[in-house]
C-alpha cells in the first residue's frame, strides 16, 4: 500500500504558483520523498526527490517539513502543460526498491 | 539522448490469446523495472531486473506472466492466456547504476486491450 496520501484533484490558474501537498506520517529516518507526475497517455516522469533538505531544480521545489512527515510540491509558475497527475512516493534506500504509486494528485492548470 | 521505449504501444487481444510486450531501456542502465497500469490508478510495481538477473518478481500477479531479459538490455514481459482482467497499460521503467537515489525513466507504456 502507498505510504503517503494526497488531496483527489486541485486547480490552479496560469503563471501561479502550484502547491501539492502530501502527507507521509508513517516514514522512515532513511526513506527519501519523490514526486513524479503522468501527464495523459505518457509515462510518468520524475521531477525532484528529498530526504530532510528542501530542494529546488528547475522544474519545481520541494519543501519537507522538519518532522518529515508532510512536504509540498511546489511549480512556482505553472503553465498549461503542467495539467497531470502528481504522485509523491515515499521509497526505500535500496536500489531494488519499486516505486509504491497511489492514486496522486489531478492538477488542473486553467487559463 | 534516446529514452526507454515500448512497442508495441497498443495491443489488442483476444481472451485466451498470448501477448509479448518489449521494452528497451536507455542504453548502460543496469535495472529495469516493470509496471502495471488500470485505468484510473496508479502504476502497481510488477518486477525488477537487476542486468539479466530476476531479482523482484513479488508483483507478477499470477503465474501467466513472465518475464525475461537475457542479455542484460532488452525486455521481455509475456503474458499467457490473456484475460480481460490483463488490460491495462504496461510501464517499464530503467535507471542507471542501481544506486538508492536513482531515477527511474519510464517508457510511454504499452495500452493492452483484451477483448
Amino acid at each position: 500500500d502507498a505510504k503517503t496520501t494526497q488531496p483527489p484533484s486541485m486547480d490552479c490558474a496560469e503563471g501561479r504558483a502550484a502547491n501539492l501537498p502530501c502527507n507521509h506520517s508513517t516514514i522512515s529516518g532513511n526513506e527519501y520523498v519523490y514526486w513524479y507526475r503522468q501527464i495523459h497517455s505518457q509515462g510518468p516522469q520524475y521531477i525532484i526527490h528529498g530526504l530532510k533538505n528542501n530542494e529546488t531544480n528547475e522544474m519545481a521545489s520541494l519543501i519537507i517539513t522538519e518532522d518529515r512527515k508532510s512536504s509540498t510540491l511546489i511549480l512556482p509558475h505553472a503553465t498549461l502543460r503542467d495539467t497531470a497527475v502528481y504522485y509523491c512516493i515515499v521509497k526505500g534506500t535500496y536500489n531494488t526498491d519499486k516505486l509504491i504509486f497511489g492514486t496522486g494528485t489531478r492538477l488542473q492548470v486553467f487559463p | 539522448g534516446a529514452g526507454v521505449s515500448q512497442s508495441p504501444r497498443y495491443k489488442v487481444a483476444k481472451r485466451g490469446q498470448d501477448v509479448a510486450l518489449r521494452c528497451d531501456p536507455i542504453s548502460g542502465h543496469v535495472s529495469l523495472f516493470w509496471y502495471q497500469q488500470a485505468l484510473g490508478q496508479g502504476p502497481e510495481f510488477l518486477t525488477y531486473f537487476q542486468n539479466e538477473a530476476q531479482l523482484d518478481k513479488s508483483g507478477l500477479p499470477s503465474d501467466r506472466f513472465f518475464a525475461e531479459r537475457p542479455e542484460g538490455s532488452v525486455s521481455t514481459l509475456k503474458i499467457q492466456r490473456t484475460q480481460q482482467e490483463d488490460s491495462a497499460v504496461y510501464l517499464c521503467a530503467s535507471s542507471l547504476v542501481g544506486l538508492p537515489t536513482d531515477t527511474q525513466y519510464f517508457g510511454p507504456g504499452t495500452r493492452l486491450t483484451v477483448l
